[in-house]
């Protein structure tokens, strides 16, 4: 029963360089999101999708790409990362549905920009 | 989306019960009250959920009062691994709504609990 998955758990960039974290579920969930923690602070929300092929924006935005080609998967891009994008990036999932389930959260992955 | 108002931090004895509370004086009729935690910058974790009347789940009690201004997560017996900070969120039921399930933390209690 893996539910959320994310990969990588740590990574440490230079300033410019690009990437792209994964965020795999399980549990047939129709909507995905994307948030940021720093320090000290609640998560907040860059960018999510209600269903495979969509995406939109949340909170921080900038600085981010996003894309759902499949509905198991979510992928969050940084194209020239920035100090400032150290963080650490959870997924998370929802069902969209009725019933009000609850979101469920992966591990997170720890990003350093140096 | 509603916002909500946590104390910054509260201290529990283990075995008692810690009771957390939480104001969301401008909750509407279609927002539940939900209560997430995160242990040591995990994932945050599913505690519980309620529109309006109390619930109890394995895990803890909800206690929401008539006028749905505030609440309470109540941990029965506390023990050292509840040490988290725990947020309390109010969000629109999805079921034709547009919020898309979207969630927004503030910066939540820290529930330390002590031997």
């Amino acid at each position: 029963n893996a539910g959320v998955t994310q990969t990588p758990k740590f990574r440490v960039l230079k300033t410019g360089q690009s990437m792209t974290l994964l965020c795999a579920q399980d549990m047939n969930h129709e909507y995905m999101y994307w948030y940021r923690q720093d320090p000290g602070m609640g998560l907040r929300l860059i960018h999510y999708s209600v269903g495979e092929g969509t995406t939109a924006k949340g909170e921080v935005p900038d600085g981010y790409n996003v894309s759902r080609l499949k509905k198991q998967n979510f992928l969050l891009g940084l194209e020239s990362a920035a100090p400032s994008q150290t963080s650490v990036y959870f997924c998370a999932s929802f069902d969209g549905g009725l019933g009000n389930q609850p979101q469920h959260f992966g591990d997170g992955t720890r990003l350093s920009i140096l | 989306d509603a916002k909500t108002t946590q104390p910054t931090s509260m201290d529990c004895a283990e075995g008692r019960a810690a009771n957390l509370p939480c104001n969301h004086s401008t909750i509407s009729g279609n927002e539940y009250v939900y209560w997430y935690r995160q242990i040591h910058s995990q994932g945050p974790q599913y505690i519980i959920h309620g529109l309006k009347n109390n619930e109890t789940n394995e895990m803890a009690s909800l206690i929401i009062t008539e006028d749905r201004k505030s609440s309470t997560l109540i941990l029965p017996h506390a023990t050292l691994r509840d040490t988290a900070v725990y947020y309390c969120i109010v969000s629109p039921t999805n079921a034709g709504g547009t919020s898309y399930g979207k969630l927004t933390f503030g910066q939540g209690t820290i529930l330390t609990v002590h031997p």
